[in-house]
């Protein structure tokens, strides 16, 4: 069935470093979503992506849109504390009536 | 006020207890989302409903149940519970269409003994 893979799983990362997290599919995305889940919270929408090598911005953070629109990236430049947090990327299922999320990547960062 | 509200927040029940997890909201989305959440699986779908008289199964369904009393509210029943549904539950919202955002609410979790 219809799968969005995530990667890495977990990632720690010192205060300022770069991180990225990789969502790939073998088969073509939709609409990629990116959320994000505070620790012992719920998740919270970031944005959608859904044209082939689109890029959006959002102060820190960078998503990508692969162009074949296979995969996307989000990544966040000089980490703050405040990233912590698993984001997890979602694909419309192909009837479009819900989504597939990946299992997504927990950031840690220490200061 | 939150937008999708859970009810309970926290529940431990016992093996073979009927449960029931409710969900309200205010956006006045017709579409709505049942998910559970283990760590290192993700987010996964058990049903979904469009309307009150459109109801979907999800990717993990067995030993669910949900019902749509209102297109504000959207309760997921756990008939008998058992230990492998020790979870992190959440409700989500959706307005129609392809590609709108879900809005989730707080979670409830729920550990079965």
């Amino acid at each position: 069935g219809q799968q969005v893979m995530q990667i890495p799983q977990y990632q720690h990362v010192q205060e300022g470093e770069d991180f990225t997290t990789y969502c790939n599919s073998s088969t073509t995305l939709s609409n990629i979503q990116w959320y994000k889940q505070r620790p012992g919270g719920h998740p919270v929408f970031l944005i959608q992506l859904v044209k082939s090598g689109e890029v959006k911005k959002q102060k820190r953070l960078t998503f990508q849109f692969g162009e074949a629109k296979k995969n996307s990236s989000l990544h966040i430049t000089a980490t703050q504390t405040t990233d912590v947090g698993t984001y997890f990327c979602a694909d419309d299922n192909q009837a479009g009536t819900a989504l597939i999320f990946g299992k997504g990547t927990t950031l840690s960062v220490s200061s | 006020d939150a937008d999708v509200t859970q009810t309970p927040r926290n529940r431990i029940t016992k093996t073979g207890k009927r449960i029931m997890l409710e969900c309200s909201q205010t956006k006045g989305h017709d579409r709505m989302y049942w998910y559970r959440q283990d760590p290192g699986l993700g987010l996964r779908l058990i049903y979904y409903s469009f309307d009150v008289k459109d109801i979907n199964k999800g990717e993990i369904s067995d030993g669910y149940s949900v019902s749509r009393q209102a297109q504000a509210k959207f309760s997921l029943s756990l008939e008998s519970a058992i230990p492998n549904q020790t979870a992190l539950y959440f409700c989500a919202t959706s307005d129609t269409g392809r590609g709108y955002e879900q809005y989730f609410g707080p979670g409830t979790r729920l550990t079965v003994t």
